[in-house]
């Protein structure tokens, strides 16, 4: 595609329930990350993949957040057992090369509101 | 870890040019990029600078000291379409022979005025 795809745009939940977030990467992107941006505030490092190579979780804030990749391109970031914290806005971004000044190019974020 | 200082906010007058400083604290420096964020869009890349110096591109540049852990973006001729948060980034080598990382600071808030 043209840019990096979110869906949805908008998540209202129910503390206690569980959500997937989607992420479609520019195509050909080999390496696909997860930011956390709360009102006000900057980007907090989720997890980040890179082609094939196990991913880089250490960002993730419990285990009731998971994330996968498959077949290299589409990725969906799980929360289990929202709570009213995790209300946020769920940025993706891919890019094309490993190169340090590769840059990021983001999705529009999804949403999320627990209530 | 890392750690970023930027300004919260800059407020500046249509058509002069403001600055936006960044100082970091991190080990294993690679570089420092810039993002720019309209309210509800996605951050969107600016510059990169990877060795000590002043980086041009169009109306904004992007000025990096390494010894001193300090950068700042430049913006020129301002317009009001620049009213937008800016956040300044380090790479750094990753952990544990993990991929390099990039953390954002917290985001200067820019605010133009006509």
């Amino acid at each position: 595609g043209a840019g990096v795809s979110q869906s949805p745009s908008n998540k209202v939940t129910e503390k206690g329930k569980d959500v997937e977030l989607r992420c479609d990467p520019i195509s050909g992107h080999t390496a696909l990350y997860w930011y956390r941006q709360s009102l006000g505030q900057g980007l907090e490092f989720l997890i980040y993949f890179q082609g094939n190579s196990a991913p880089d979780k250490s960002g993730l804030p419990s285990d009731r957040f998971s994330a996968e990749r498959t077949g290299g391109s589409v990725s969906t970031l799980t929360i289990q057992r929202t709570q009213q914290e995790d209300s946020a806005v769920y940025l993706c971004a891919s890019t094309a090369r490993q190169g340090r000044n590769s840059p990021l190019h983001f999705g529009n974020g999804t949403r999320l509101t627990v209530t | 870890g890392q750690s970023l200082e930027q300004p919260s906010e800059v407020t500046a007058v249509e058509g002069a040019i403001v600055q936006i400083n960044c100082t970091y604290q991190t080990s294993g420096f690679y570089g420092l990029s810039w993002y720019q964020q309209h309210d509800g869009g996605a951050p969107t890349f600016l510059s990169y600078n990877a060795l000590d110096g002043l980086e041009e591109t169009g109306r904004f540049s992007s000025f990096l000291s390494r010894s001193d852990s300090y950068g700042y973006l430049l913006l020129q001729e301002l317009q009001m379409k620049d009213s937008a948060s800016y956040f300044c980034a380090v790479r750094v080598r990753g952990s544990g022979g993990g991929a390099d990382g990039l953390t954002f600071g917290k985001g200067t808030h820019l605010i133009i005025q006509p």
